[in-house]
């Protein structure tokens, strides 16, 4: 049962444009979601989170929209720089519980010079 | 700050014997580590949440006594893959959790298992 999902397992973006990643999630209970970026045999590298209580959190280069009632959410990266290119994940955990993270299958993003 | 590290990085060993994966939060202490293992182009999955002096909490279809985790100080957390088979090559990824933190949680960069 997965309940976290990335739909896309790959995505291509020219450099300088927008690279948008989506993420969907079937657990209501979820209230605080997190990506993070990994490179091949590396641990996670935690990007940007935001709670349920809004709707847009940004930081620099990321921006990380929510939208509860569609249980999604998406992080936009923009410009896309050739160091962007490796696999972001996105979590989702529940507050107040015991912080398990539940992670999302992850896409491949390659950022084309 | 808030860096964790893994040790080893890479072991080859073989079927049957036993091997130990550590897990060290360098710069905060983590009252809960979380361990996770990734096989190739496969999200990661729990497998088990580690509370400082307390038994770990294991996933379901987690093999708890091949899978033993001691967590004895709330900066080490240690993986002891028991009776290790082929099967159980994978990508080990342990996590630390800041107390009081709303689920953010810093990895280590992770151990590539092979059981030959």
């Amino acid at each position: 049962d997965q309940q976290v999902k990335q739909n896309s397992p790959s995505l291509s973006v020219q450099e300088g444009r927008i690279s948008i990643l989506n993420c969907d999630y079937t657990n209501s209970m979820f209230d605080y979601f997190l990506w993070y970026k990994k490179y091949p045999a590396e641990g996670p590298t935690f990007l940007i989170s935001i709670s349920s209580i809004k709707d847009k959190n940004e930081d620099g280069r990321f921006t990380v929209f929510l939208n509860k009632s569609a249980k999604h959410l998406s992080l936009h990266i923009v410009p896309s720089q050739p160091g962007d290119s490796a696999v972001y994940f996105c979590a989702a955990t529940a507050w107040g519980g015991n912080e398990k993270l539940t992670f999302g299958t992850g896409t491949r993003l390659t950022i084309i010079p | 700050g808030a860096v964790v590290s893994q040790h080893p990085s890479r072991v080859i060993c073989k079927s049957g014997t036993s091997v130990k994966i550590e897990c060290r939060s360098l710069d905060f202490q983590a009252t809960t580590m979380f361990w996770y293992r990734q096989f190739p182009k496969q999200s990661l999955m729990l497998m088990a949440t580690s509370n400082e002096g307390s038994k770990a909490t294991y996933e379901q279809g987690v093999e708890k006594d091949k899978f033993l985790i001691n967590h004895a100080s709330l900066t080490l957390s240690t993986l002891t893959v028991t009776s290790a088979h082929p099967e159980d090559s994978s990508f080990y990824i342990c996590s630390a959790a800041l107390a009081g933190g709303p689920g953010e949680q810093f990895f280590g960069p992770g151990t590539r298992l092979t059981v030959l």
